[in-house]
């Protein structure tokens, strides 16, 4: 079947961190991986996709690569600030129809 | 980008009442709304798919006579909790597809239940 497994959190940084919150997925065929952020009161938005392997998704200084390999998605960002403090979620989606969430990691960034 | 609206956001009921969640989708015509949900700690799991006009279609294991789901126009979704026991006080969030070039998924803000 399909899952998404993601690191627990909470996650706390300093500003200016190094980030890396890591996403494994089990899939049959060719899913899309997303990882969608909610900022408190807020519903979820997405951060950024990749459709196909070796793609990279990048917005807002975030990265994530489609690792196939290693059924991975690992979302990173070089320097994080307070603003960045949110939920994230990772997930796979196959044509747009049922998504597939991992569990939510929280980001705390501390000034 | 577009919007989809959730309401209420936070509800408390008795055991035994109902409870009605909206999702409307704001400035598009969403002909397919998803309803999930999400214990603590644990992944969004997809109760239902929602299609304008039709039955909704649930996932296996989600009661259908307790999580009605109407969908009677294009941007207007609801999911009513009926006899709400302590064990349904959980997140509910819809999403909205639009389809075609860019196909994208739109959330609500979530809606959290709490059974008392």
């Amino acid at each position: 079947g399909n899952s998404v497994t993601q690191m627990e959190g909470p996650v706390t940084l300093s500003e200016e961190a190094f980030l890396t919150i890591n996403c494994t997925y089990t899939a049959t065929g060719y899913p899309s991986l997303f990882w969608y952020v909610q900022y408190p009161g807020e519903g979820l938005q997405l951060l950024l996709k990749a459709t196909k392997a070796d793609d990279k998704g990048s917005n807002k200084g975030f990265e994530a690569t489609y690792r196939k390999e290693t059924t991975s998605f690992h979302l990173e960002k070089g320097s994080v600030q307070v603003s960045d403090s949110a939920v994230y979620f990772c997930a796979l989606n196959y044509n747009f129809n049922k998504f597939y969430f991992g569990s939510g990691t929280k980001l705390n960034v501390k000034p | 980008g577009a919007v989809v609206s959730q309401h209420p956001s936070r509800v408390i009921c008795k055991s035994g009442t109902s409870v009605k969640i909206e999702c409307r989708s704001l400035d598009f015509q969403a002909t397919t709304m998803f309803w999930y949900r999400q214990f603590p700690k644990q992944s969004l799991m997809l109760m239902a798919t929602s299609n304008e006009g039709s039955k909704a279609t649930y996932e296996q294991g989600v009661e259908k006579d307790k999580f009605l789901i109407n969908h009677a126009s294009l941007t207007l979704s609801t999911l009513t909790v009926t006899s709400a026991h302590p064990e349904d006080s959980s997140f509910y969030i819809c999403s909205a597809i639009i389809q075609g070039a860019g196909t994208e998924a739109f959330f609500g803000q979530g809606t959290r239940l709490t059974v008392v």
